[in-house]
């Protein structure tokens, strides 16, 4: 079964970092590019970073661009978000989404999605 | 911000037609860049529904079809169905990155 599960989510203050996983099975992770999309509460959807099968390429949203960075480990079959300097406005819920295809440089679709982490920025 | 706009809502009685826009401009769909749509149920993860303008997945009944032109695309269900009732979204590329619509809550009255 084709599968990604989220993990890492929690309650942390403003300022302070978190980081992600994503654990993927049931296809050959390594041949495809991976992302991040995040959904505020009661909010739509935002991409918020990509990362292309053998992580020669990243790319993040003007939002998060400078804070986060993103990674992957393919002898794992796992994909990191490392959440630095967290705002409130960051309060999302996290998804982790596999790519139609291997580079992040191309309009392409996600076709894979796990059920998500929670991430609460607050004091 | 989102760069491509969608109808907050649209709502339909079972059996009808419905259709949403995701209009956009000359640096995405315009570009000739592909649209995506996704169906989020109430929660739940989004589902891939349409790509690459007018392909269903596999198991995506073919009530649902999506079409493009110009800077804007459209997603279409016909024989509305009470299981339909959802978020939708279109996605493209802009400026290098991947861009979502801002959404719309398909309501079955």
């Amino acid at each position: 079964e084709v599968q990604l599960v989220e993990s890492g989510g929690g309650l942390v203050q403003p300022g302070r970092s978190l980081r992600l996983s994503c654990a993927a099975s049931g296809f050959t992770f390594d041949d495809y590019a991976m992302h991040w999309v995040r959904q505020a509460p009661g909010k739509g959807l935002e991409w918020v970073s990509g990362i292309s099968w053998n992580s020669g390429i990243t790319a993040f949203a003007d939002s998060v661009k400078g804070r986060f960075t993103m990674s992957r480990d393919n002898a794992k079959n796992s994909l990191y978000l490392q959440m630095n300097s967290l705002r409130a406005e960051d309060t999302a819920l996290y998804y982790c989404a596999k790519d139609i295809g291997g580079t992040i440089t191309a309009d392409d679709a996600f076709d894979i999605w796990g059920q998500g982490t929670m991430v609460t920025v607050s004091s | 911000q989102s760069v491509l706009t969608q109808p907050p809502s649209v709502s339909g009685a079972p059996g009808q037609r419905v259709t949403i826009s995701c209009t956009g401009s000359s640096s995405n769909i315009g570009a000739g860049y592909d649209v995506h749509w996704y169906q989020q149920l109430p929660g739940t993860a989004p589902k891939l529904l349409i790509y690459r303008n007018s392909n269903r997945p596999s198991g995506v009944p073919d009530r649902f079809s999506g079409s493009k032109s110009g800077t804007s695309a459209s997603l279409a269900i016909t024989g509305l169905q009470a299981e339909d009732e959802a978020d939708y979204y279109c996605q493209s590329y802009d400026s290098s990155l991947r861009v979502f619509g801002t959404g719309t809550k398909v309501t079955v009255l």
